[in-house]
């Protein structure tokens, strides 16, 4: 079974251009949670998407940014029009949805923005 | 009211030493409570949890203490070893369902260090 999958694992975007993360969340997962990573800082909820749903977006910025888990296909992480500020690690984790269900993580995208 | 305060920042230990990472939090709906192992590179992993109706959790080296009237959580890592070198992360969740069921908040983290 494989685990958690997020692609691309380096991506390098100039300032203005759109950046999209993906993650493919593990067999009969129908939970996905999307967290930053800021250098030297801990994990920061972002957004909770159950399929073709979005949950909780409150750690979302209100601008720039959007997430997805559509019917078919992986979930997607879109940053619009990138700033410097931007540059982090995305990681994607999954969870079948029970009570108690452990949540495992991807090994994380590293968006660095030029 | 949703932060997760992790204490230190970094430990250095030497090989056979017991590593010890504290954690307190504010929210008293948390009611579960993982630690999660990261090393350079790579994803967090799960590596022991526990929830506020035991007071200890022990699997291995690794065991969690859990004091619920003081609000606050430890990670001991018995006999450290040199592969034990990660970050570690605390973190706690609201588990009893609704929007925020799943949604991790994680402490800062704390870089140890095991010397041969």
């Amino acid at each position: 079974n494989a685990g958690v999958m997020q692609n691309p694992r380096h991506l390098v975007r100039r300032r203005g251009q759109e950046a999209r993360l993906r993650c493919s969340p593990m067999k009969g997962h129908s939970h996905v949670y999307w967290y930053r990573q800021l250098p030297e800082e801990g994990l920061k909820f972002m957004v909770y998407l159950q399929k073709e749903n979005i949950i909780d977006e409150s750690g979302m910025p209100k601008e720039r940014f959007s997430a997805e888990f559509p019917k078919e296909g992986p979930s997607i992480l879109r940053i619009q029009q990138v700033v410097r500020g931007d540059s982090a690690a995305y990681f994607c984790a999954s969870s079948p949805g029970l009570v108690s269900a452990e949540a495992f993580f991807g090994q994380g995208t590293r968006l660095t923005v030029v | 009211q949703q932060q997760v305060k992790q204490s230190p920042q970094s430990l250095i230990v030497q090989k056979g030493g017991i590593s010890i990472i504290n954690c307190a939090y504010e929210n008293t709906a948390f009611d579960y409570f993982p630690w999660y192992q990261q090393f350079p590179g790579k994803g967090p992993a799960l590596l022991i949890a526990i929830r506020p109706d035991v007071s200890e959790k022990k699997e291995g080296r690794f065991t969690i203490s859990f004091n619920k009237s003081a609000k606050q959580f430890s990670l001991h890592i018995m006999d450290s070893q040199p592969g034990d070198s990660a970050t570690y992360f605390c973190a706690a969740m609201n588990n009893a369902g609704g929007t925020s069921y799943g949604k991790l908040t994680f402490g800062q983290g704390t870089i140890l260090t095991v010397h041969p």
